[in-house]
């Protein structure tokens, strides 16, 4: 998982809830992303960040919001738009856009 | 959307034995990238092959890569139960922010 870190590992939401996933690096890369992957498929993008205080929506954005007001940090907020969040949720980062990505542990949302 | 599609979806051997998966894309690529996912974790990265290469050795893996025909295939020889995982190509393109993930292949390594 190098250096990246992600929290909490479980998270459980009510419907109607917004919830913020947090992403922490410290390989000084400049990239990172948010994915979400379902039950027996791959990994779909949320959203990208290429540097601070820039993103950009990805694939399937619609519900999410992201910020990127430092470096290391790239937290990822599901908010009560997002009709179907149940859903592993994996943070990467790279060097830059394109490049090698280096995967966190993942966070695993259950809505109730 | 998915640029990268694995076949077979799922793979059972013997320890021991070979493990051959394949990956076929749609559009010109700038590299293309092997990741494996055990159970609930997130992935790493395996190896990655420019387009301009043909074939890529790490430990046990071999990787090819044709882009007559828009296709890579990842081997793992001597399998061992601790290769038993899910394993997705990613596709990079020239000028383009993301990596393209298939579905995966799902390897069980049978002890």
């Amino acid at each position: 998982d190098g250096g990246i870190t992600q929290s909490p590992k479980y998270l459980f939401r009510k419907e109607g809830q917004n919830v913020t996933l947090s992403c922490e690096q410290n390989l000084n890369h400049d990239a990172m992303y948010w994915y979400r992957q379902d039950p027996g498929q791959g990994l779909r993008l949320i959203y990208y960040s290429q540097i601070v205080n820039d993103f950009q929506k990805g694939d399937i954005a619609e519900g999410y919001s992201v910020s990127r007001e430092k470096k290391e940090s790239f937290p990822l907020t599901v908010t009560s738009a997002q009709k179907n969040p149940t859903a592993f949720y994996l943070c990467a980062s790279s060097i830059d856009t394109g490049d090698t990505q280096y995967f966190g542990p993942g966070t695993r949302l259950t809505v109730l | 959307s998915q640029q990268g599609e694995e076949d077979p979806q799922a793979l059972s051997i013997q320890e021991g034995e070979n493990a051959t998966m394949n990956c076929s894309y749609k559009t010109s690529i700038n590299n293309l990238q092997w990741y494996r996912q055990n159970s609930g974790r997130g992935l790493v990265h395996l190896i990655l092959i420019r387009s301009n290469e043909r074939e890529k050795h790490s430990g046990r893996l071999r990787v090819t890569l044709d882009t007559s025909k828009k296709s890579s295939s990842l081997l793992i020889t001597a399998s061992r139960a601790a290769d038993t995982a899910s394993y997705f190509c990613a596709t990079g393109r020239s000028n383009d922010y993301k990596l393209s993930f298939g579905a995966g292949t799902t390897v069980t390594v049978r002890a």
